[in-house]
């Protein structure tokens, strides 16, 4: 069975930074694509990154570009998203979730709020 | 950036009957392939979003026959035979052809 448990979300100020983590199981995790995915309170679904097997390629939504980072680590099974320089609009629960050019399995999600 | 346009925003239906979704992209979703990467997406309250439809038609595995998918170009529709229960919640479509990947507003659906 795949499962994605994304953590390390939390209460931030503006400005500070925040890395969310997510372990995955019940797959080949190194031979998939991984996403990001994100929704703000009241919002819909926004997407906000991706990398590829190895973590050689990164793409990002411009909002986020040049503040986070998104990593992987194929030996542990697991993702990271390293945001930098946290704004009140990056509030939003983070999913970490699969990527077959679909988004065919997603984890429960992490919240993250950035707030003075 | 392609934007993706859901009508309506929100349905009420009764249960057993029809329902129908709009979707519209600025830009076709056709690749240079012959691929069209457009997805249906349910989140339900409290849940995670999950995948329904792929590739404009295809049902995800576990889906039910009573969601169906179509469309070509710039122009998709979700449409559910007969609404459930079970189904209430917000609607996405979603395109992968190009980056971003861009989704629709959402449509949310509650049970009359």
């Amino acid at each position: 069975e795949v499962q994605l448990v994304e953590s390390g979300g939390g209460l931030v100020h503006p400005g500070e930074s925040l890395t969310l983590s997510c372990l995955a199981s019940g797959f080949t995790f190194s031979d998939f694509y991984m996403t990001w995915v994100r929704q703000a309170p009241g919002k819909g679904l926004e997407w906000v990154a991706n990398i590829n097997q190895d973590g050689s390629a990164r793409y990002y939504v411009d909002s986020v570009r040049g503040r986070f980072t998104f990593s992987r680590d194929n030996a542990r099974n697991s993702l990271y998203l390293h945001m930098n320089s946290l704004k009140a609009e990056d509030t939003a629960v983070y999913y970490c979730v699969r990527w077959v050019r679909a988004l065919d399995f997603w984890g429960r999600g992490t919240p993250v709020t950035v707030s003075s | 950036d392609i934007v993706m346009t859901q009508t309506p925003l929100s349905l009420s239906v009764t249960p057993g009957q029809p329902a129908s979704i709009s979707c519209r992209s600025t830009q076709s979703l056709l690749d240079s392939h012959g691929n069209t990467f457009l997805y249906w997406y349910l989140h339900k309250p409290g849940q995670s979003p999950q995948l329904l439809i792929y590739e404009v038609s295809k049902r995800f595995s576990g889906v039910p026959d009573r969601f169906s998918g179509s469309g070509s170009g710039t122009d998709f529709t979700l449409k559910i035979s007969r609404v459930e229960a079970e189904d209430v919640g917000v609607f996405y479509c979603m395109q992968s052809t190009q980056l971003p990947v861009t989704f629709g507003q959402g449509t949310r659906l509650e049970i009359k």
